[in-house]
C-alpha cells in the first residue's frame, strides 16, 4: 500500500486565490481526518470523515473552508479565498478504526 | 471538549540516557492514547499507543505508561539514540481511532 497520497507537496499562491488540496486515504480505512499544523497552534483538527459523511467540522475555521469526500478513496479541502494566515501545513490522515490515524507527506501552503 | 497538555516543550538529553515525556488529559472517558514521532519537515508518525484498559505497554526502547486516575500518561525512551531526535506528539481520543486531541509536542534533542 502506498500509504496516505496527498498532493500538491508544496503550494504558493496569492491571497484571494482558491487553493484545493487533495488525499487519496489508504484502501479499507473508514474514517478520514484533515489537520492544520502550525508553530504557534500545533496539529488542529479540522474536519473527520467517517465512510465517506463529514462527521465532525467544528474544527474549520470560518466559512472559507470546505471539504469534501464525493467516495471513499478521494477527499479535497478547498479554501476560497486564501488568506496569508492560512499558511501552513495541512495533513490528512486515515485510519481503520479502533486503531492510530497514518499520515500523508502533507501541503505545505504559502498564502502571499 | 478534550485537552491534551504536554511537559516539557523541549528536552535535550546525552545519548544513551533515558528521556521521558509527559502529557496530561481532561476528558475522563478518553480510552486511547497514541505518540506520534515528528521529523523535521516529514509527517508524524505513530510510534507507541495505549489503550484504557492497560497500564503499561512496552516496544523496544519505547514503553508508554497510562495512569487513569491522575489523568496522565507518559512516554519513555531508553537508551537513546541521534536518531531518536524529532517532535514527539501525544494525543488522547474518547473513541479510540476517532478524533485525536493532540498535545502540543515536545522538541528531543539527543546530543552525541
Amino acid at each position: 500500500d502506498a500509504g496516505v497520497i496527498q498532493s500538491p507537496r508544496h503550494e504558493v499562491t496569492e491571497m484571494g486565490q482558491e487553493v484545493t488540496l487533495r488525499c487519496k486515504p489508504i484502501s479499507g480505512h473508514d474514517y478520514l481526518f484533515w489537520y492544520r499544523q502550525t508553530m504557534m497552534r500545533g496539529l488542529e483538527l479540522l474536519i473527520y470523515f467517517n465512510n465517506n459523511v463529514p462527521i465532525d467540522d467544528s474544527g474549520m475555521p470560518e466559512d472559507r473552508f470546505s471539504a469534501k469526500m464525493p467516495n471513499a478513496s478521494f477527499s479535497t479541502l478547498k479554501i476560497q479565498p486564501s488568506e496569508p494566515r492560512d499558511s501552513a501545513v495541512y495533513f490528512c490522515a486515515s485510519s481503520p478504526d479502533l486503531d492510530g490515524y497514518t499520515f500523508g507527506s502533507g501541503t505545505r501552503l504559502t498564502v502571499v | 471538549g478534550e485537552n491534551v497538555e504536554q511537559h516539557p516543550s523541549t528536552l535535550s538529553v546525552q545519548e544513551g540516557d533515558s528521556a521521558v515525556i509527559k502529557c496530561t488529559y481532561s476528558d475522563s472517558a478518553s480510552n486511547y492514547f497514541p505518540w506520534y514521532k515528528q521529523e523535521l519537515g516529514k509527517r508524524p508518525q505513530l510510534i507507541i499507543d495505549i489503550r484504557s484498559n492497560v497500564g503499561e505497554k512496552k516496544d523496544q526502547r519505547i514503553a508508554v505508561t497510562l495512569n487513569k486516575t491522575a489523568k496522565h500518561f507518559s512516554l519513555h525512551i531508553t537508551e537513546t539514540q541521534p536518531e531518536d531526535s524529532a517532535v514527539y506528539f501525544c494525543a488522547a481520543s474518547v473513541n479510540y481511532g476517532q478524533n485525536f486531541v493532540f498535545g502540543p509536542g515536545t522538541r528531543l534533542s539527543v546530543l552525541p
